[in-house]
């Protein structure tokens, strides 16, 4: 199985500020590569998909990258309705794995 | 406007069964994949199954593969389900997602199952 690792676990940021969320693949996952927000007593929520396509309605401020086994959520400058818990997804191969998590709170 | 809601979470002993279904409407069902996902009481997310949009092909993560199965009816656009043999740890709420190259680009409410005695 490939294994999801997500860093950090917790972060605390500045409304305003760039923060950026990182996720390692164990293995090349070819760029099949999501993001999930998840705020607290919700169903998460798909912010972008293949490493960097922007799903549809989500703000312009989240942005994705990445290769092989190193991916990246970025968001441009943090509002207050960002808290949440964010996830990765590797599709690339069965059985599909999601990592830990990254949870954002405002400073 | 694509929905999805789920049903048929509740308490269940352990080695019962439950069913879980899975109503979607506002997209043409049987163009797209489904999957189940789940979450334990504050714990991170966990793949559990995906389906074809024709049902031809279907995958499971090994703790639910020969326990779990994952079906579905097009014509009722509906996605199903069906635990047997439930243990603690699938305690969890479980989650149906509209699947495709987009990734998991819809997902329910959720419904929760909890197995206890």
């Amino acid at each position: 199985d490939i294994q999801m690792t997500q860093s950090p676990s917790f972060l605390s940021a500045s409304v305003g500020e760039r923060v950026t969320l990182s996720c390692k693949a164990s293995q090349n996952i070819n760029k099949y590569l999501d993001w999930y927000q998840q705020k607290l007593g919700e169903a998460p929520k798909l912010l972008i998909y293949n490493t960097n396509n922007l799903h549809t309605g989500i703000p312009s401020r989240f942005s994705g990258s990445g290769s092989g086994t190193d991916y990246t959520l970025t968001i441009s400058s943090l509002q207050p309705e960002d808290v949440a818990t964010y996830f990765c997804l590797q599709r690339n191969s069965w059985p599909l794995t999601f990592g830990s998590g990254t949870k954002l709170e405002i400073k | 406007e694509v929905q999805l809601v789920e049903s048929g979470g509740g308490l269940v002993q352990p080695g019962r069964s439950l069913k879980l279904s899975c109503a979607a409407s506002g997209f043409t069902f049987s163009n797209y994949g489904m999957a189940w996902v789940r979450q334990a009481p504050t714990k991170g997310l966990e793949w559990v199954a995906t389906i074809s949009y024709d049902g031809s092909s279907t995958y499971y993560r090994d703790s639910v593969k020969g326990r779990f199965t994952i079906s579905r009816d097009n014509a009722k656009s509906t996605l199903y389900l069906q635990m047997d043999s439930l243990r603690s740890e699938d305690t969890a709420t479980y989650y149906c997602a509209r699947a495709g190259y987009g990734g998991f680009a819809y997902w329910g409410q959720g419904t929760l199952v909890t197995v206890s005695s």
